[in-house]
């Protein structure tokens, strides 16, 4: 059974650029959660999407946005790259309406040049 | 959104049992408590919730206080893949967001 998978793992981009990370999540989960983690610190909850829409958002600007499939998989999309968007980004998946864990991949390291 | 307080770091021999504290005062009736730690190179990994009761499984146990303001984190006997950062979160509801603070490092010495 696959757990939450993420690509790519590594990226290496350069300011005002646009990039786009994608997670699969845990058979049987319906719900994706995106985390940003600096380095030194926690990480800090970006969004969450359940069928296919935004549900709750944390405190970052609209250059962060996102997606959900049919399938369950996400997309978090960021534009207009800047030299502080370089961290580790996490993705957790979930079954909604459930109290189950959150269930993390090993992230994409972004490094904005 | 209610906040936890963590010490910064812990060490413990290896084999011994590991407590970590978790202070949460402003807590609310409907918030779980969960733990989740991360390994180095890795994205965080559950290790406990519970509500009001204590709870264990099979890597660890969470007492939480009669009054919910504090709750421990314990390792019963801590080896070298223990050597983590533990994070105490409060979750508002079931399914809600994890809101991590800067954890608690364990430093585990053979």
């Amino acid at each position: 059974d696959a757990g939450v998978t993420q690509s790519p793992t590594h990226l290496i981009k350069t300011r005002g650029q646009q990039v786009t990370l994608r997670c699969s999540p845990k058979s049987g989960h319906d719900t994706v959660s995106w985390y940003q983690q600096a380095l030194g610190q926690g990480p800090q909850f970006i969004f969450q999407y359940y069928e296919e829409e935004e549900r709750q958002r944390g405190n970052f600007p609209d250059r962060f946005s996102g997606h959900q499939f049919p399938n369950y998989s996400s997309e978090l999309n960021v534009n207009a790259l800047l030299l502080g968007d370089s961290a580790l980004y996490l993705c957790a998946s979930s079954l909604a309406y459930s109290n189950q864990p959150q269930h993390f991949g090993d992230g994409t390291r972004l490094s904005i040049l | 959104d209610a906040k936890t307080t963590q010490p910064n770091s812990m060490e413990s021999n290896e084999e011994e049992p590991v407590h970590l504290p978790c202070n949460h005062s402003t807590i609310s009736g409907t918030d779980y408590i969960h733990w989740y730690r991360q390994l180095p190179s890795q994205g965080p990994e559950y290790v406990i919730h519970g509500l009001t009761s204590n709870v264990n499984n099979r890597m660890a146990s969470l007492a939480i206080a009669e009054d919910r303001k504090s709750s421990t984190l314990i390792l019963h006997r801590a080896t070298l893949r223990d050597a983590a950062v533990y994070y105490c979160i409060l979750r508002a509801y079931s399914w809600g967001k994890l809101q991590f603070g800067a954890g608690t490092q364990v430093v585990v010495t053979p």
